[in-house]
Parts: structure tokens; C-alpha cells; sequence
């Protein structure tokens, strides 16, 4: 069973320019996650799906950061403008949701800007 | 709200055991987590516990102490491949939202 995948792996930008991450989640999980990492930090929640439904962004700074998951399945995640301070590795992780169960974590994409 | 401290680094000889601690504050108990990351990679589930005692998993163990809000990860015969961060989470809002506390970046020498 394919994990959780993201692209892309690596993105360099600069300040002020847009940047996008996509993430697909396991077949099946229904609860989708964005994290933010910085180095030699534990992982940061951003936001959390239940299926096309965002119902927890409030850790998300809206006023440059978007996010999307039309039907359920996919999702992205963008900013726009990016600042130096948005270095970081954005990780997506999935779940089935509505109990104890762990998260999986896809591998990230490791954002520069410069 | 939620507070977790863990040691910011620590090094172990291969096939020695290392035991890292992880003390938690929060308002509501689910559970806590470890996971292992290494350098550039993904954050891996390793244990989950809810009730107090020690859970072995083969050469990893976890134990919770609710009542004190501590729990530990023991590695037993290391091996230069568990070289890497140990991240201790708990559960907030319900199940469905993890919070990490900074990581543990364990060296394991020859």
C-alpha cells in the first residue's frame, strides 16, 4: 500500500513569490493534516481536514497561507507571498480518523526561501 | 493547553540501552505517542500508550506514569540505525491533533 505522498520534495523560492505543496493521503484515511517543521523542532499542526471540511485552521496565518481539499482526497497547501521565516519542511500526514490511531506522515517538502 | 520537554540531544555506544524521557502537561489525557525521524525523513509511529506500565515492542519499550505525566522510550541493544530524532506527542482537542514536543536527537557511536 502506497504511503502518504507529497511533491515536491524540494522547492527554492523567493521572498514575495507564491509557492504550492500537494499532498496525497492514503487511500481511505479521511483525516488529512498539515504540519510545519522547523529545524530541530518537533512537527507544528496547520491545519486538519475531515474530508473537504477544514476543521481546524487555527494555527494557519491566513493572511498568507491558503489551503485545499475539494473532494476529499487531495490537498494542497499554498503561500502567498512566501517570507524568509516560511524555511521550513511541510509535512502532510493522514489517518482514518475518530480515534487512537497514529498518524503517518508523508516525507515532506523541504521549502526554502531566499 | 499543552506543554511537553524533552532533552534536546543525547549520545549512546552501539548495543548499549538509552532511555529517553518525555514529561507532559495537559488539560485532557488520550495518550501519548513516539515517533522516530530521521535526518530528512518522515516522522515513523513507534509506540502508543494510554494506560500506565511498560509496553516492549522488541528492542523498543515505552512506558507512561499518568499520575506524574511522564513517560519514557527505552532503546535497548542500539545500533547505529536508531541514530535519529524521537519526537514524544499527545493527542489535543479529542484524538485527531497531534502536539510534538521538540525532539530528542539521539548520536549512537561505535
Amino acid at each position: 500500500e502506497a504511503g502518504v505522498v507529497q511533491s515536491p520534495r524540494y522547492k527554492i523560492i523567493e521572498k514575495k513569490q507564491p509557492v504550492a505543496f500537494w499532498c496525497n493521503p492514503i487511500s481511505g484515511h479521511n483525516t488529512l493534516y498539515w504540519y510545519r517543521q522547523n529545524l530541530g523542532q518537533g512537527p507544528e499542526l496547520l491545519i486538519r481536514y475531515e474530508n473537504e471540511e477544514a476543521v481546524d485552521d487555527s494555527q494557519l496565518p491566513k493572511d498568507r497561507f491558503s489551503a485545499e481539499r475539494l473532494k476529499g482526497v487531495d490537498s494542497t497547501l499554498k503561500i502567498q507571498p512566501a517570507e524568509l521565516g516560511d524555511s521550513a519542511v511541510y509535512l502532510c500526514a493522514s489517518n482514518q480518523g475518530g480515534g487512537e490511531t497514529e498518524a503517518f506522515f508523508g516525507q515532506g517538502t523541504r521549502l526554502t526561501v531566499v | 493547553g499543552q506543554n511537553i520537554d524533552q532533552p534536546t540531544e543525547m549520545t549512546a555506544t552501539e548495543g548499549a540501552i538509552v532511555q529517553i524521557n518525555c514529561t507532559y502537561q495537559t488539560s485532557g489525557f488520550n495518550g501519548l505517542f513516539w515517533y522516530q525521524q530521521h535526518a530528512g525523513e518522515a516522522p515513523t509511529f513507534l509506540s502508543y500508550n494510554v494506560l500506565d506500565g511498560l509496553e516492549e515492542k522488541g528492542r523498543f519499550s515505552s512506558f507512561l506514569s499518568r499520575s506524574k505525566g511522564y513517560s519514557y522510550l527505552l532503546l535497548k541493544e542500539l545500533q547505529m540505525k536508531d541514530s535519529a530524532s524521537y519526537l514524544c506527542a499527545v493527542p489535543s482537542g479529542g484524538y485527531n491533533k497531534l502536539i510534538f514536543g521538540a525532539g530528542t536527537r539521539l548520536a549512537v557511536h561505535p
